[in-house]
């Protein structure tokens, strides 16, 4: 069975700090996408960023950037200068390719940006 | 370009009653996903519509059923509510069926007295 772990269930970094949230996942499968979702106090599940098990590039989106080790089945995400805004509960994700739509999520870290 | 909108936003019911929740999804999308998450919790899948018909389903029971219509909206229906079906019930659509970017709505958070 597929399974996400995120072993920090809070974090709190001041304003323009850079934090980094942990993730593990367990599969099998050789051919798979992981995810970051953020999800603010409006409860809509907004995806940050994601990354194919395929390519060894980390990738990353503007202040969000990840370290994708493969061997090792870790999905850590790092976030630069921390902004107010960025305070939500922050989901990682897998998918299986041919399982599209069928995302498992990890039970999630909420990060607080202090002023 | 409106995203995925879902209605009601709340929702109170008492055990033992059927709730329908609705979900329109984003423009041009033609697949549906719904997600039950449990306070404190990561989202779990509920089942995936496309084409009118369920495709896939995750560890759910029979009292989850869903629907989707030709103009690719979908409702999600639960029967028999229980107590541990209070939740936030979030929809998502994507492009296609084999399309891993989802776009979620804002969920429907339900309570079961």
């Amino acid at each position: 069975a597929q399974t996400v772990t995120q072993s920090q269930p809070e974090m709190s970094v001041q304003e323009a700090e850079t934090v980094t949230l942990s993730c593990t996942y367990d599969t099998s499968e050789s051919n798979y996408y992981l995810f970051w979702y953020k999800q603010p106090p409006s409860r809509q599940m907004i995806l940050v960023i994601r990354q194919e098990a395929y390519k060894q590039q980390n990738a990353t989106e503007n202040r969000f950037s990840v370290n994708f080790q493969k061997a090792a089945k870790s999905f850590s995400l790092k976030i630069s200068d921390s902004q107010l805004g960025d305070t939500a509960m922050y989901f990682c994700a897998f998918i299986h390719d041919s399982s599209a739509s069928k995302i498992i999520f990890g039970s999630g870290t909420r990060l607080s940006i202090r002023p | 370009d409106a995203g995925v909108t879902q209605s009601p936003t709340h929702l109170i019911k008492t055990r033992g009653q059927q709730v329908t929740l609705r979900c329109s999804p984003k423009s041009g999308h033609d697949t549906v996903s719904w997600y039950q998450q449990a306070l404190g919790q990561g989202p779990q899948f509920i089942f995936q519509y496309y084409e009118e018909e369920e495709r896939q389903r995750g560890n759910f029971p029979d009292r989850f059923s869903g629907h989707q219509f030709p103009n690719y909206s979908s409702e999600l229906n639960v029967n028999a509510l229980l107590l541990g079906d209070s939740a936030l019930y979030l929809c998502a659509s994507s492009l296609d069926v084999r399309e891993e970017k989802l776009f979620f709505g804002s969920g429907t958070q339900l309570s079961v007295l």
